[in-house]
Parts: C-alpha cells; sequence; structure tokens
C-alpha cells in the first residue's frame, strides 16, 4: 500500500521568501510522484511530476522539487514566494499508469506581503 | 486543446435522490479517473476506467458507480444520496502513454440537503 504525508496543514510565507513544502511517502514499488496545486473552487494544477531519470524536477511558476529514494521524500520548493502561491498544495503517489492516484492532506500557503 | 470538462460545476440535491455527473476528457485521453474531495477526508479515489472498463476501484460502497462510453466520456452516479456524499468530485483523464500525464477537471460541487 501507498501513503503520502505532508508536513504541515499550514504554511505561511512573507513575499520574496523561500517556500519549503514537505512531502514523504511510502510505496513497495519505484514510486512516480507528482505535486498539486489547487486554488480555491478550482482543480487541481499540476506542478511536476517525477518518473524516471533526474532525480530535481523543475515544474511551471519557478517550482521544483527533489526526488530522494534514501529519504522517501520529495520536497517542493521555490526561491521566492509571490502573492499568487497562495494556495493548496498536494503532494500524490502512484505505482504505475493507470493505478490511483494517493493524495497527502494537503498544504495550504499563504503569502504575506 | 480543450481541457477536461465536467458539468455541472454546481449541483444540489435531496437526501435520498440520485446523482449523475459528467466528465468530457481531453482529446485523445483514453483514461478517466474520478476523485472525492471533503473536508475530512481529503481526496479519495473513486474509481478509473480504461477503454470503457473499469480497472480500479476505491473503496466506496456500492451507491457510487460509473461508467465510460467509447467516445472516453465518462459518467459517474451517486445513489440513495447521503449527507456525507457533499463533496467536490473531480475528474482526471490521461493518454495512457506512460507519462503519467493526469489532467484534472474543475470538479462538480455536489451538495445534499
Amino acid at each position: 500500500a501507498q501513503s503520502v504525508t505532508q508536513l504541515g496543514s499550514h504554511v505561511s510565507v512573507s513575499e520574496g521568501a523561500l517556500v519549503l513544502l514537505r512531502c514523504n511517502y511510502s510505496s513497495s514499488v519505484p514510486p512516480y510522484l507528482f505535486w498539486y496545486v489547487q486554488y480555491p473552487n478550482q482543480g487541481l494544477q499540476l506542478l511536476l511530476k517525477y518518473t524516471t531519470g533526474a532525480t530535481l524536477v523543475k515544474g511551471i511558476n519557478g517550482f521544483e522539487a527533489e526526488f530522494k529514494k534514501s529519504e522517501t521524500s520529495f520536497h517542493l520548493t521555490k526561491p521566492s514566494a509571490h502573492m499568487s502561491d497562495a494556495a493548496e498544495y498536494f503532494c500524490a503517489v502512484t505505482r504505475a499508469a493507470g493505478n490511483k492516484l494517493t493524495f497527502g492532506g494537503g498544504t495550504r500557503v499563504l503569502v504575506k506581503p | 486543446k480543450a481541457g477536461v470538462t465536467q458539468t455541472p460545476r454546481y449541483l444540489i440535491k435531496t437526501r435520498g435522490q440520485q446523482v449523475t455527473l459528467s466528465c468530457s476528457p481531453i482529446s485523445g485521453h483514453r483514461s478517466v479517473s474520478w476523485y472525492q474531495q471533503t473536508p475530512g477526508q481529503g481526496l479519495q479515489f473513486l474509481f478509473e476506467y480504461f477503454s470503457e472498463t473499469q480497472r480500479n476501484k476505491g473503496n466506496f460502497p456500492g451507491r457510487f458507480s460509473g461508467r465510460q462510453f467509447s467516445n472516453s466520456r465518462s459518467e459517474m452516479n451517486v445513489s440513495t444520496l447521503e449527507l456525507g456524499d457533499s463533496a467536490l468530485y473531480l475528474c482526471a483523464s490521461s493518454f495512457e502513454a506512460g507519462d503519467y500525464g493526469y489532467t484534472f477537471g474543475s470538479g462538480t460541487r455536489l451538495t445534499v440537503v
């Protein structure tokens, strides 16, 4: 069985500061990992994904994440927060195409001016 | 290219009624998955269809059902609605070529009164 843990249900950052959202997973097989963002009353938008290859993955809107197998982690970072980054972020894992995505509980990001 | 389209966006139903939600995937995508999002349980997998066949099913009661048509459009049905079925229902489609490109729709917000 797979599971995803996101540390911190709420994170507050100042505009221009580093954004760091933590995600740890458990999976009995090599995982495929995703970060999604959700704005109010919207669906989920893919920020980035790790399937194979380079462990540092760059996504949209300046976000990146690093897959660390030894730490079973896939933390999301952005060097400089913008007001438009205020949203809820979800980490997800799956083990194969067509299999379900298992989501973490989400982290809501507040950006202070 | 059009995204994943879910209709209707909002729905209010009375306890005991049934409801049908619709999802039109991105053109060319053959896999459609459904998720339920609630504040208490987060994002939970309902089921996944590929080429009109249900391949995976989550842990939901039999009141939740779905189907996929030959044009890949999918519907999900919930019978005998309960208050706890109030949620955002999200549909995701993917091409199924191994790129794990799950694209989500904006969801249908179901309120059961």
